[in-house]
């Protein structure tokens, strides 16, 4: 039983250019957050979707930053126009229902996004 | 606005001996609380919880205490082996009304060292 999978694991951008960020939920998860971690900071919560809904997405920035979830495939993190501060790690969570704190999520092993 | 926080940046401690994970939080909206243990280049992963009707939540060599007067939960674990060596992040829920979807709110995270 895979765990939560995400790729690329380390990912480098240049200035300017695009980022997908994958994240494939567990087998029968259907709720998937994103969170980011900046260098030396703990993890945010940017955005919480079910298949094919935004359910919340209150911590993705304005600008640049969408997310989706497909009714088949992977859940994409996307980034267009990418800048030095974006660099972060990048993880994501599933869930099998919504709001099951009870016994916490189930982290991915994140994406290293460099920005150059 | 850190709404969780963990103002022990690191800790070191003997082999053996009991560690303590300190954590303040601000909202009183949060009534589900969560210790995810992280190591490099990985995802946190969950470790203990505790419902804000209890005080006390114990697993094995881990036991998390909630203070909610003083907003203020720790985790202790004995005995401290080196393989606890891992940042520790605390977090926190307001599930109250179902209006959070569950999202989490991360402290900074404690870098525990444990020495054989």
């Amino acid at each position: 039983n895979a765990g939560v999978m995400q790729n690329p694991r380390h990912l480098v951008r240049r200035r300017g250019q695009e980022a997908r960020l994958r994240c494939s939920p567990m087998k029968g998860h259907s709720h998937v957050y994103w969170y980011r971690q900046l260098p030396e900071e703990g993890l945010k919560f940017m955005v919480y979707l079910q298949k094919e809904n935004i359910i919340d997405e209150s911590g993705m920035p304005k600008e640049r930053f969408s997310a989706e979830f497909p009714k088949e495939g992977p859940s994409i993190l996307r980034i267009q126009q990418v800048v030095r501060g974006d660099s972060a790690a990048y993880f994501c969570a599933s869930s099998p229902r919504q709001g099951s704190t009870v016994y916490g999520y189930t982290f991915g092993s994140g994406t290293r996004l460099t920005v150059v | 606005d850190q709404q969780v926080k963990q103002n022990s940046p690191s800790l070191s401690v003997q082999e053996g001996r009991i560690s303590i994970l300190n954590c303040d939080y601000t909202n009183s909206m949060f009534d589900y609380f969560l210790w995810y243990k992280k190591y490099p280049a990985e995802g946190p992963t969950f470790l203990i919880s505790i419902s804000s009707i209890k005080d006390k939540n114990e697993d094995g060599r881990f036991t998390v205490f909630l203070n909610k007067s003083a907003k203020h939960l720790s985790l202790h674990i004995v005995p401290s082996q080196p393989g606890d060596s891992a940042v520790y992040f605390c977090a926190a829920s307001a599930n109250a009304g179902g209006t959070s979807y569950g999202k989490l709110t991360f402290g900074q995270g404690t870098i525990l060292t444990v020495h054989p």
